[in-house]
Formats: C-alpha cells, sequence, structure tokens
C-alpha cells in the first residue's frame, strides 16, 4: 500500500510570505501529526488531527495552523514567514490518536527555506 | 510534561561493533517508539515497544516502564546503520522526542 506522501518536498519562501504544505496518510489511517525540525530545537510536535478535529497543538505561535478533510488528507499553513521557520516539516499517519497503542509511519517531509 | 532524554549524543564505532542506546522519560508513558533517521532526512520507525523486549534482525529493544527507560541494541553494526536515532514517548496527546543519537559507522 502507498505510504505517507507529503507535498512539496522542498520549496523556498521570502519572509512575510505563506506557504501550505499538504499531507496524504496512508489509506485508512484517521490521525495525521505534524513535527518541526530544526537544529537548533530538534523536533517537535506542532499539531495533531483526527477525524477532521485538532486533537492538540504544540508550543507554536497562532501562524501556524492545519486542517484534516474528510479524506484524512491534512495540509498545514504557515503565515507571516519568518527566518526561524525554515525547517524540515514531517508528517506522520497512524490508525489512531499519538497518544495511543498506535505506530507512526512518516512521510519524507517538506523543506522550507525562508529567506 | 513529560522530558525524553537520550545518551550518548554522538558514536562513532568500526563496522561489525554493537552497540547500545538509552532513553530515558520522566514519567509514565502508553505509547513509546524508535526511530532512525537517514542522512535524506527520512523518518522510520524501528520499535513500538512501551514495555517488554522485541527483536528485529540486528536490532532489539528493551523498555522497562516501571524504570522509565528504554534501550536500542545494534548488533554487528553496518555503514547502512548510520544515522541519528530518536526516541519518542506519548504525553497529553503530544509525541514528545528525545534530542537524538548521532550513530556513524566506519567502514
Amino acid at each position: 500500500k502507498a505510504g505517507v506522501t507529503q507535498t512539496p518536498r522542498y520549496l523556498i519562501k521570502t519572509r512575510g510570505q505563506q506557504v501550505t504544505l499538504s499531507c496524504s496518510p496512508i489509506s485508512g489511517h484517521r490521525s495525521v501529526s505534524w513535527y518541526q525540525q530544526t537544529p537548533g530545537q530538534g523536533l517537535q510536535f506542532l499539531f495533531e488531527y483526527f477525524s477532521e478535529t485538532q486533537r492538540n497543538k504544540g508550543n507554536f505561535p497562532g501562524r501556524f495552523s492545519g486542517r484534516q478533510f474528510s479524506n484524512s488528507r491534512s495540509e498545514m499553513n504557515v503565515s507571516t514567514l519568518e527566518l526561524g521557520d525554515s525547517a524540515l516539516y514531517l508528517c506522520a499517519s497512524s490508525l489512531g490518536t499519538v497518544s495511543g497503542a498506535n505506530v507512526l509511519t512518516f512521510g519524507a517531509g517538506s523543506r522550507l527555506t525562508v529567506l | 510534561g513529560i522530558q525524553v532524554e537520550q545518551s550518548p549524543p554522538d558514536l562513532i564505532l568500526q563496522e561489525g561493533a554493537n552497540s547500545t542506546l538509552r532513553c530515558n522519560f520522566s514519567d509514565s508513558v502508553n505509547n513509546l517508539q524508535w526511530f532512525h533517521q537517514n542522512p535524506w532526512g527520512q523518518l522510520i520507525n524501528l520499535f513500538y515497544i512501551p514495555s517488554g523486549t522485541k527483536q528485529n534482525g540486528r536490532l532489539s529493544a528493551t523498555t522497562v516502564a516501571t524504570e522509565r527507560y528504554s534501550l536500542l541494541y545494534i548488533s554487528s553494526s553496518q555503514t547502512t546503520d548510520s544515522g541519528v536515532y530518536f526516541c519518542a514517548a506519548a504525553s497529553n496527546y503530544q509525541l514528545i522526542w528525545g534530542a537524538g543519537t548521532k550513530l556513524i559507522i566506519k567502514p
């Protein structure tokens, strides 16, 4: 079966712009969670969506938002980009929520560079 | 919130050597997983192991939940084992990550 698909894989934006990243989970998985990875902060939880509802959000400003569609595909949006938003953004899908007994499968990531 | 600490931060070994990576967590968890991140950034799930012992080929993992630690064993290391190994624990509907162990296997 197909894995987790993230698009785009690479993108370059300038400060002040906004960006939308997409994540298509494994068929049948209802949870999509998002993570930011930077050299300085490591891997950090952004938010999780389960059955179109946000379950929880990490310690990120309101510029970071997301949503999940009825087919479980998820998007995350970052508005008013800052240099510090340059990072690898990873999404993971699982049958159930991250806090349950569920194995996470990750996509290849979207690498965002903000100039 | 829960704290996750990994050790050692860096590990350099010759091909064929064995290694043990450690993950300590500060509170009880119901979901603990080990991942390998390759040089291209792809995170691969190695084990889902909130307690007990599991083995998969040259890799095995043990979690002692009562003492709040997990160990990842890599035997007969190969150059393809190089990368960063992360453990992650679920708490309060979030997945909290350790800082990782960077493993370099020299041929």
